[in-house]
């Protein structure tokens, strides 16, 4: 089935530093979705990218789409606490379900 | 307000013992998932149901079992049988199978097996 591998697993950052997580696969995307989920909470679904070189942008957050649909990144400018938690990406195996990655915990020094 | 609910929040069991966890949506969303994260891992889906009165095995669904008798419930009972259900336990649903749309997720039941 369909797999993916998120890099990197974990992340430690300054407040104000930038912060990139990256999910790649090695076959094409149909889409892919992105999601956070807080310490002690639950996922909550930030964006989708369905588009070859999709590029969204949520304030600080910025989402793209690889050309070859294999691979998406997050970006998030500036840091600050609140951004502190797991990300995760995720991908629809046959429209049936979705297959997450492993995470990205990020941490931020205040 | 519209969403899922899932109870209890904290569950204590003792070895050996069947437990059933809640998940309750009013989305009217067709299908519902069950997922379960492990301390600083990812989600590994159990079960899913794309419609009332079927339902499909996940990557791990030795030891548990489920139901969806109605649209807006998907009870998930971790059996005996499995071998180390301590453990995040998150129950979704998404609008309908055959579209790309988002997953919303319950709060979690965190299961503790002594």
């Amino acid at each position: 089935g369909q797999q993916v591998m998120q890099i990197p697993q974990y992340q430690h950052v300054q407040e104000g530093e930038d912060f990139t997580t990256y999910c790649n696969s090695s076959t094409t995307l149909s889409n892919i979705q992105w999601y956070k989920q807080r310490p002690g909470g639950h996922p909550v679904f930030l964006i989708q990218l369905v588009k070859s070189g999709e590029v969204k942008k949520q304030k600080r957050l910025t989402f793209q789409f690889g050309e070859a649909k294999k691979n998406s990144s997050l970006h998030i400018t500036a840091t600050q606490t609140t951004d502190v938690g797991t990300y995760f990406c995720a991908v629809d195996q046959g429209a049936q379900k979705l297959v997450f990655g492993q995470g990205t915990r990020l941490t931020i020094n205040p | 307000d519209g969403g899922i609910t899932q109870s209890p929040k904290y569950l204590f069991r003792k070895e050996g013992q069947n437990v059933t966890l809640s998940c309750e949506q009013n989305l009217n969303h067709d299908a519902m998932y069950w997922y379960r994260q492990d301390p600083g891992q990812g989600l590994r889906l159990i079960y899913y149901s794309h419609i009332v009165n079927d339902f499909q095995k996940g990557d791990i669904a030795e030891g548990y079992s489920v139901s969806r008798e109605k649209k807006e419930s998907f009870p998930l009972t971790v059996t005996s049988a499995q071998k180390n259900p301590t453990a995040f336990y998150l129950c979704a649903s998404r609008r309908d199978w055959s579209s790309y749309n988002e997953q919303f997720f319950g709060p979690g039941t965190r299961l503790t097996v002594l």
